[in-house]
């Protein structure tokens, strides 16, 4: 079975962009987590969707937010970029459902904003 | 609220050394405990989990016990290898769905 995919895998914006990242889940899983990953901060988690519907949502401001599609791809959108949003972005996936806890990380996305 | 945390490093040992990563979580709840694995340049791998006390998870000689009296989830291994060089995530489950609350890592050098 093909792991998690993300892509692209790096990306160099400049502050006031806006960027979109993708992510392609393992087959047959239907919920997708996005956490942000800096040396500062560490693992922050974004938001998960599962069956198209966000089900929860970390505490980043409005710029972030994300979808995701019927075949379970999701995409993040960070808009008016910031410095400080320079991160490794990942996304996890897993079977979903009230008890499925087993996340699957994709390689990630490097987002360098100058 | 729910946290974790993780020993600090980074940790030095030789090869063929006994390994502890010291993890303790908030009690709140009734969370799911996982010890993630990330390489350089790689995102995590999932190296073991524990969903209620008591439970031992363990994967490629790494082992953690779900230790509710004392809310902790240390990573053990007998031997490590070089291989085994990485830094380490404790992380627990909050709240309902599969949002994650990761430790801060603990990075290992495995020395020859």
């Amino acid at each position: 079975k093909a792991g998690v995919t993300q892509t692209p895998r790096y990306l160099i914006k400049t502050r006031g962009q806006q960027v979109t990242l993708s992510c392609s889940p393992i087959s047959g899983h239907r919920s997708v987590s996005w956490y942000q990953q800096t040396p500062g901060q560490g693992l922050q988690f974004l938001f998960e969707y599962f069956s198209e519907t966000q089900r929860n949502k970390g505490n980043f401001p409005g710029r972030f937010s994300g979808r995701q599609f019927s075949n379970s791809r999701s995409e993040m959108n960070v808009s008016t970029l910031e410095l400080g949003d320079s991160a490794l972005y990942l996304c996890a996936s897993s079977l979903g459902g009230t008890y499925s806890y087993e996340q699957y990380f994709g390689p990630g996305t490097r987002l360098t904003v100058t | 609220g729910n946290s974790v945390t993780q020993m600090e490093g980074p940790v030095t040992l030789s090869e063929e050394a006994f390994l502890t990563i010291n993890c303790t979580y908030t009690a709140t709840g009734y969370p799911s405990l996982f010890w993630y694995v990330q390489y350089p340049g790689e995102g995590l791998q999932l190296l073991l989990k524990a969903t209620k006390a008591d439970d031992k998870g363990s994967n490629k000689g790494f082992e953690a016990t779900y230790r509710k009296e004392t809310t902790s989830f240390h990573l053990e291994k007998g031997s490590v290898q070089v291989s085994d060089s990485a830094v380490y995530f404790c992380a627990r489950t909050t709240g309902g769905g599969n949002k994650l609350t990761f430790g801060t890592g603990t990075q290992l050098k495995v020395e020859l």
